[in-house]
């Protein structure tokens, strides 16, 4: 069964940088393009990310672009945010997310890990 | 990358019938035929409910159905029960090959 297990948020000052982690079980990684996903608090969901399944290509939100880079290790099964010069906007929910169709939907999701950026 | 626009809550009694809008533009929505919809339930993570506009994934209930006309796609929930009560997000493949999101909708059964 697919899982994906999200890691590495915690409360962090403006300005300061975090990586997340989200490790993939249960299906074939290198095979599927994957997703970064945030939610504020209260807040609808923004999507933030993608990066290819062999990490070839990789686009961003206008709102992360320069600061956040996405990565993945294919044989650690794990994908990476990169998240520098934090924001108090940041602050959110960030989920990973299984690509399908290349960049057409989201089927598997993770449970997310909490960023909040403060001071 | 400006936000695909949906109401922000919508409400149905039981048995009724319920239609959720997303419009967008020709960059988007009326662009691609690449139009998904994501069902949220408070603190849990989102669900995939349609994608690619009218295609439902297997384990998906055939009262979730989905359509597209020009900029504008909609989610339709028949027979109406308390548990489809969540927030319901639509998403659209862009002509920059990223995604964007709908502002999001509050189902309320009633």
């Amino acid at each position: 069964q697919a899982q994906l297990v999200e890691s590495g948020g915690g409360v962090v000052q403006p300005g300061r940088s975090l990586r997340l982690s989200c490790a993939a079980s249960g299906f074939t990684f290198s095979n599927h393009g994957m997703h970064w996903v945030r939610q504020a608090p209260g807040k609808g969901l923004e999507w933030v990310a993608v990066i290819w399944y062999d990490g070839s290509d990789k686009y961003y939100s206008d709102s992360v672009k320069g600061r956040c880079t996405v990565s993945r290790d294919n044989s650690k099964n794990t994908l990476y945010l990169q998240m520098n010069s934090l924001r108090a906007e940041d602050t959110a929910v960030y989920y990973c997310a299984r690509d399908r169709g290349g960049v057409r939907y989201m089927d598997v999701w993770g449970k997310g890990t909490t960023v909040t950026v403060s001071s | 990358q400006s936000a695909l626009t949906q109401p922000a809550s919508v409400s149905g009694s039981p048995g009724q019938s319920i239609t959720i809008s997303c419009t967008g533009t020709s960059s988007d929505v009326g662009g691609y035929n690449y139009v998904s919809w994501y069902q949220q339930h408070p603190g849990k993570a989102p669900k995939v409910m349609i994608f690619d506009v009218s295609n439902r994934p297997s384990g998906v209930s055939n009262r979730f159905s989905g359509s597209k006309s020009g900029n504008t796609a909609s989610l339709t929930i028949s027979g109406l029960q308390a548990e489809d009560e969540a927030d319901y997000y639509c998403t659209s493949y862009t002509s920059s090959s990223t995604l964007v999101f709908g502002g999001g909708t509050k189902l309320t059964v009633l």
